[in-house]
């Protein structure tokens, strides 16, 4: 599998300018998270989505950003207008559901390689 | 609120030695707890999975065990190597939908 895929790797841009950043999860991966890390704040949970549906996105920071899965391999979070504040790397991860019981699986976590935005 | 530490922010050993890096919690009613490693201007690239009825978890050098009464968890490294300079980062999931909260991470150098 190729993991999970990132774009655009690097995003240089202006204050005010739109800035989307795209995700594709693991194929059969049924949750998708958007994470930021920052030397300041470390790794920060923004929003998580499970089969397409978002659980929980008390970890946006503002109105400024939104994020949308339209479908199970693909996702977007977008912010707008963009500020300096904003410079940080976002990951995209996946996982599938974990399975309790006797035999236990899934669960894990699984990081694309991110996309560093520079807000100027 | 969950909280994860790690203790120490960063570790310099030589070629060889074992690493001993420290992971606690304070909520232990987890689910499942992972363990990352981060290279430079890299992604994080999964280590290890302890799920919550586990108490280890190996993978060749690696070992990793849990123990959730005293809200810790420990990764040792056997025999360390240069290439494995790196963060590792340890995060736990409280809820069964995967929400993992990570802790700062260990920054680890392996000198030669």
């Amino acid at each position: 599998d190729a993991g999970v895929i990132q774009s655009p790797r690097h995003e240089v841009t202006e204050m005010g300018q739109e800035v989307t950043l795209r995700c594709k999860p693991i194929s059969g991966h049924n949750s998708l998270f958007w994470y930021r890390q920052t030397m300041m704040r470390g790794l920060e949970l923004l929003i998580y989505f499970n089969n397409n549906v978002p659980i929980d996105d008390s970890g946006m920071p503002e109105d400024r950003f939104s994020a949308k899965m339209p479908n199970a391999s693909f996702s977007t979070l977008k912010i707008q207008p963009s500020e300096p504040r904003d410079s940080a790397v976002y990951f995209c991860a996946s996982s599938s559901d974990p399975v309790w019981g006797r035999e236990p699986r899934g669960g894990e976590l699984f990081f694309g390689e991110g996309s560093r935005l520079t807000v100027l | 609120k969950q909280e994860v530490t790690q203790i120490p922010a960063a570790l310099s050993v030589p070629e060889g030695e074992n690493l001993v890096l420290n992971c606690s919690f304070t909520d232990s009613a987890i689910y499942n707890l992972q363990w990352f490693r981060q290279d430079p201007g890299k992604g994080l690239t999964s280590l290890l999975l302890i799920q919550s009825s586990q108490r280890e978890q190996t993978s060749g050098r690696l070992n990793a065990s849990l123990d959730k009464s005293s809200g810790r968890s420990t990764l040792y490294i056997a025999a360390s190597q240069p290439g494995d300079s790196a963060t590792y980062l340890c995060a736990v999931t409280t809820d069964s939908w995967g929400k993992f909260q990570f802790g700062a991470g260990t920054q680890v150098v392996v000198t030669p």
